[in-house]
């Protein structure tokens, strides 16, 4: 595929539950980066991935939230215990190179519910 | 801290009119500013980006502005069209590397035919 993709699409779990979330960067793009984006809000930074360099992990919003990325590509979004507050859609994006101008290129983003 | 703000949260436009979509920031070490837009059920797509050293960047029917003094810009699309209504992104970035982009919160916008 070309794309960036994201899986499951959607997601529904129970409060309490830990949940992974799947993205397959675009082939060749070393820069990973997770948003959130809560329903009618903006795009949250979660963590962002530049090749073999430490995460930036600046806007995880709690301990509950981690991510991984094994070299330059597949990254898992995990959310442990999750919360109702949790519900949203994450997406993940990549770009050729990381940096300042560097377009992002993002995925259909998996959508979470937390009962 | 850095933060991108964006007005309004929602816009109603008349087909052939003009849609006018304002972000600000604050911090004066961005020097990338571009634009997303999202359709419902996609992700974000790259519209057009401009950076501080032009106060204009247009193209086809989309145009920024930008006014570095205001730390402002603003999206304008001109001749608006039904195909154009969506959820658009401003955004913003320093220029360190690995710094992520910073969104606004999104302006979402109708276009009646």
């Amino acid at each position: 595929g070309a794309g960036v993709s994201q899986s499951p699409s959607n997601k529904v779990t129970e409060k309490g539950k830990d949940v992974e979330l799947r993205c397959d960067p675009i082939s060749g793009h070393t820069a990973l980066y997770w948003y959130r984006q809560r329903l009618g809000q903006g795009l949250e930074f979660l963590i962002y991935f530049q090749g073999n360099s430490a995460p930036d992990k600046s806007g995880l919003p709690s301990d509950r939230f981690s991510a991984e990325r094994t070299g330059e590509s597949v990254s898992t979004l995990t959310i442990q215990r999750t919360q109702q507050e949790d519900s949203a859609v994450y997406l993940c994006a990549s770009s050729l190179a990381g940096g300042p101008g560097g377009e992002l290129f993002f995925g259909e983003g998996s959508r979470l519910t937390v009962l | 801290q850095q933060q991108v703000k964006q007005s309004p949260q929602s816009l109603i436009v008349q087909k052939g009119g003009i849609s006018i979509i304002n972000c600000a920031y604050e911090n004066t070490a961005f020097d990338y500013f571009p634009w997303y837009q999202q359709f419902p059920g996609k992700g974000p797509a790259l519209l057009i980006a401009i950076r501080p050293d032009v106060s204009e960047k247009k193209e086809g029917r989309f145009t920024i502005s930008f006014n570095k003094s205001a730390k402002q810009f603003s999206l304008h699309i001109m001749d608006s069209q039904p195909g154009d209504s969506a959820t658009y992104f401003c955004a913003a970035s320093t220029g360190q590397a690995g710094t992520a982009l910073i969104f606004g919160k999104g302006t979402t916008l109708s276009v009646s035919s």
